[in-house]
């Protein structure tokens, strides 16, 4: 089946720093892909959308300059935390739209998560 | 505006009984609906969707949902549960025109099967 690998899978840095994490997906083309921030015992958040070979567009309240996205190629989005804070840690989650199942209609396509601590 | 409600926060069920998690959701439009679950610090994994035609979907892990359009709900249902099925569960809906086509999730329900 559609995987869409995310990595890395928990990290652990310091207050100031910045922080990459790559969704990508492994056997499928995704022109969008989605950021979601999950905080403990609450839902998904989508924090932004990621569109290949253009800008991100970012759900309201979400700090753009804070939160870079890059969609480079149709199979990597990138999200980099930049200044990490303590109250940047949280679960962060990409999501793929895609493979297509059908004509017009794709399914969506889940990264395992990254457990980001900023200490 | 566009919302999916889950209005238990956890549901507890003893195994082999019938289980329901509850979902109800305001969109304008025909929706494209989904559950998911998500074992502890892991993604989400698809379990079912209803997007056109019979309103009883059935999906992953002997899981179904029934769409119902008068009462906006789809809620997730399994004839008897198994200790395994403890996990958290979402419903979540495609918001429709939009052009990203993104997803949007309900707050979660916690569901725990006691042997």
């Amino acid at each position: 089946g559609a995987v869409v690998s995310q990595h890395p899978s928990w990290v652990i840095c310091k207050s100031g720093t910045s922080v990459k994490i790559e969704c990508r997906s492994l056997d499928f083309q995704a022109t969008t892909m989605f950021w979601y921030r999950q905080f403990p015992k609450q839902s998904l958040m989508l924090m932004a959308t990621s569109n290949e070979g253009s800008k991100a567009t970012y759900e309201q309240g979400v700090e753009k300059d804070k939160f870079l996205i890059n969609h480079a190629s149709l199979t990597l989005s990138t999200l980099t935390v930049t200044s990490a804070h303590p109250e940047d840690s949280s679960f962060y989650i990409c999501s793929a739209r895609g493979p297509i199942i059908r004509r017009g209609e794709y399914g969506y396509t889940f990264g395992s998560g990254t457990r980001l601590t900023v200490v | 505006a566009q919302s999916v409600a889950q209005p238990e926060d956890q549901v507890n069920v003893a195994e082999g009984n019938p289980l329901t998690v509850k979902c109800t959701y305001s969109v304008s439009g025909n929706p494209y609906l989904f559950w998911y679950v998500q074992y502890p610090n892991r993604g989400l994994q698809f379990l079912l969707k209803y997007i056109t035609g019979d309103n009883l979907v059935k999906g992953s892990y002997g899981f179904e949902a029934e769409f119902n359009k008068s009462q906006t709900s789809f809620h997730l249902k399994k004839p008897s549960a198994l200790v395994s099925d403890s996990a958290l569960y979402f419903c979540a809906v495609r918001v429709p025109y939009s052009s990203a086509s993104k997803i949007i999730f309900g707050s979660g329900t916690r569901l725990s099967i006691r042997p």
